[in-house]
């Protein structure tokens, strides 16, 4: 089965920190990887994509990266600040015999920034 | 540029009632999806529509169906309507119908089953 998963569940900072967020795939044969943000209430705001071939990307302070052959991804926030709080969500589209138009997502990492 | 725009943003039903939820997509995206988010599965993948054609569903029953017009805007409509159908519905669109491309949310419709 085809499965994302995200830990910790949940993270709290201070400001200011460099932080780690992980997300781990159960199959390799994808086409891409994106990195969503949610805020409370809201729809979601893409954040980043990689694509299969690529191993990672940068925009401002995140960085995304992706490691196919272990089934992982990360995203590296720099300089935290109270305004990055909300939940990050990983969302992988997996080959699927034939055409897959989904978006696979994991439950998120709840993410605070304390100021 | 408008992003993808979601309507009704709030609706409360009764059970047994029927809804329907409108998508207008990026302007000049022709791929629509469609999701639903709870707290306890998280999102989950209800269908996916290019060029008016349902390419994708997923596991949900049939009380659950879609359409996309020719312009590309799309509609969901859930019927006979069921408590645990409380939830934030979400579109997003893409720009073409290839499996590689990103896709973009609009806010969702916050749907409250009574």
């Amino acid at each position: 089965k085809q499965e994302v998963t995200q830990i910790p569940a949940a993270l709290s900072v201070p400001e200011g920190e460099n932080l780690v967020l992980n997300c781990s795939f159960t199959d390799s044969a994808i086409y891409n990887l994106q990195w969503f943000r949610q805020d409370p209430g809201k729809g979601l705001t893409s954040l980043l994509l990689i694509q299969s071939s690529q191993r990672e990307q940068t925009s401002g302070r995140l960085n995304a990266s992706l490691d196919k052959s272990s089934g992982r991804s990360t995203l590296y926030i720099a300089a935290s600040q109270p305004g990055d709080s909300a939940t990050y969500l990983c969302a992988v589209r997996f080959f699927s015999g034939g055409s897959n138009y989904k978006l696979t997502f994991g439950k998120g990492t709840l993410l605070t920034v304390n100021p | 540029k408008a992003g993808v725009t979601q309507t009704p943003r709030y609706l409360i039903k009764t059970r047994g009632q029927q809804v329907t939820l409108s998508c207008s997509p990026i302007s000049g995206h022709r791929s629509v999806s469609w999701y639903q988010q709870t707290p306890g599965q998280g999102l989950q993948f209800l269908f996916e529509y290019f060029s008016e054609t349902q390419r994708n569903k997923g596991n949900f029953p049939g009380r659950f169906s879609g359409r996309q017009f020719s312009n590309s805007r799309s509609e969901m409509n859930v019927s006979t309507l069921e408590l645990g159908d409380s939830a934030l519905y979400l579109c997003a669109s893409s720009l073409t119908g290839r499996m590689n491309t990103e896709a973009f949310f609009g806010q969702g419709t916050r749907l409250t089953v009574v």
